[in-house]
């Protein structure tokens, strides 16, 4: 099973931030936070990832909560092109990733 | 970098063939892992494989077989095929890091879709 929550779907307008919440009340203390996402029928796409410090690369940033028990994926200036899937992922050892349903991600212009 | 390769892109086959796709990973990853897509179960794991040898498994059927080659290429096989396996089928690669691969990030290749009839 999943190890995480998140919501259904999300809709962000064009240029703005979007913000992804992930629950993940379970995670123990040597297991990462990865981000994927998924544009219909491609294979996902990963993003970034966390143990407990806060992240940022060029495509997104990823705030983790102190007591680890949440996170959230900001995309700083949302595009047509970000529309699609977000997958938050606890990552329980190599090889598997555990996915959940994810959050649909819908950037309106 | 080239990226996670598979091949063939889309394949249709009957009730009760085989199949047998292939994936190669990126140069210098030794771990591909599987994984099936459907509308109904989303994405779920098959298995793993590292330096030739199967190190995970998923909670599927003894039909979905997989193996690695020296070079780290991988191959899945799903014998008699049914209905339901039709699906996005991904492979995905990474270094395969030992000691719980906190940081080993696996990359996707674009999926072979495939049509049971």
């Amino acid at each position: 099973d999943a190890k995480t929550t998140q919501p259904p779907s999300m809709d962000c307008a064009e240029g703005r931030a979007a913000n992804l919440p992930c629950n993940h009340s379970t995670i123990s203390g040597n297991e990462y936070v990865y981000w994927y996402r998924q544009i219909h029928s491609q294979g996902p796409q990963y993003i970034i990832h966390g143990l407990k410090n806060n992240e940022t690369n060029e495509m997104a940033s990823l705030i983790i909560t102190e007591d680890r028990k949440s996170s959230t994926l900001i995309l700083p200036h949302a595009t047509l092109r970000d529309t699609a899937v977000y997958y938050c992922i606890v990552r329980v050892g190599p090889g598997k990733l555990i996915f959940g349903q994810g959050t649909e991600l819908s950037v309106k212009p | 970098k080239a990226g996670v390769t598979q091949t063939p892109r889309y394949l249709i086959k009957t009730r009760g063939q085989q199949v047998t796709l292939s994936c190669s990973p990126i140069s210098g990853h030794r771990s591909v892992s599987w994984y099936q897509q459907t509308p109904g179960q989303g994405l779920q794991f098959l298995f793993e494989y590292f330096s030739e040898t199967q190190r995970n498994k998923g909670n599927f059927p003894g039909r979905f077989s997989g193996r690695q080659f020296s070079n780290s290429r991988s191959e899945m096989n799903v014998s008699t095929l049914e209905l339901g396996d039709s699906a996005l089928y991904l492979c995905a690669s990474s270094y395969g890091l030992a000691g719980g691969g906190g940081t080993d990030t696996q990359y996707f290749g674009p999926g072979t879709r495939l049509t049971v009839l």
